[in-house]
């Protein structure tokens, strides 16, 4: 495995439904990030966040809302979602950089995603 | 901003033959490059990068990647393929400028015996 872990590995909700998806990074990482994985579409980066600070937000709906309460954990809340919603949501992390450098030549290390169905 | 194109959706190959898997990319300053692996149910699994220095990178399961800056290519390729290399293969890219990370949408390959 590699030190990346995602709950709940399966998730269905309705449209009205509000839901959390949570992953955790157990390598010393300080930056996280969160993509979508739809079927025969690249995966597309939404948030990145460095030092628990949001360095990257890819037009992303407001109904996707992120949090990173530390460097370990990173969140992704869920609210009125609609049926194109519905994918793999991935987590990783990479070492990360202070004071606002980019770090761009990092590895990003995966978690194994949360499949999520929205009905 | 950064794209990667991978334009085969699925590569066969037989088991013991070598393979490639193509990549290109199109970045406006330095690209830093990716490739990496996803089996089934898994997330994905780093494979190599090439951020400067040789052409030719090294990486885990005897995968190899060429860097050429000419034709814009990054394509992974194996002396010898198993059939536990059949998986989803994704390229990616990033530049110096930002921390935006751009994937191709997967090549398929199936490696039968």
């Amino acid at each position: 495995e590699t030190g990346v872990t995602q709950t709940p590995r399966h998730l269905v909700m309705g449209m009205t439904n509000k839901k959390s998806l949570k992953c955790e990074q157990h390598l010393g990482h300080n930056a996280m990030y969160w993509y979508k994985q739809s079927a025969k579409k690249p995966l597309e980066l939404m948030f990145v966040y460095n030092f628990k600070e949001q360095t990257e937000n890819n037009s992303v709906p407001s109904r996707f809302s992120p949090e990173c309460p530390n460097s370990s954990h990173l969140f992704l809340h869920l609210h009125t979602l609609q049926p194109e919603d519905s994918a793999l949501y991935l987590c990783a992390s990479s070492q990360g950089a202070s004071g606002g450098r980019v770090f761009t030549t990092e590895t990003q290390y995966f978690g194994p995603g949360t499949r999520l169905l929205v009905l | 901003a950064q794209s990667v194109a991978q334009p085969e959706d699925q590569v066969n190959v037989a088991e013991g033959n070598p393979l490639t898997v193509k990549c290109t990319y199109s970045v406006s300053g330095n690209p830093y490059l990716f490739w990496y692996v996803q089996y089934p149910n898994r997330g994905l699994q780093f494979l190599l990068k090439y951020i400067t220095g040789d052409n030719l990178v090294k990486g885990s399961y005897g995968f190899e990647a060429e860097f050429n800056k000419s034709q814009t290519s990054f394509h992974l390729k194996k002396p010898s393929a198993l059939v536990s290399d059949s998986a989803l293969y994704f390229c990616a890219v990033r530049d110096n400028n930002n921390n935006d990370m751009r994937f191709g949408a997967g090549t398929r390959l199936t490696v039968k015996p």
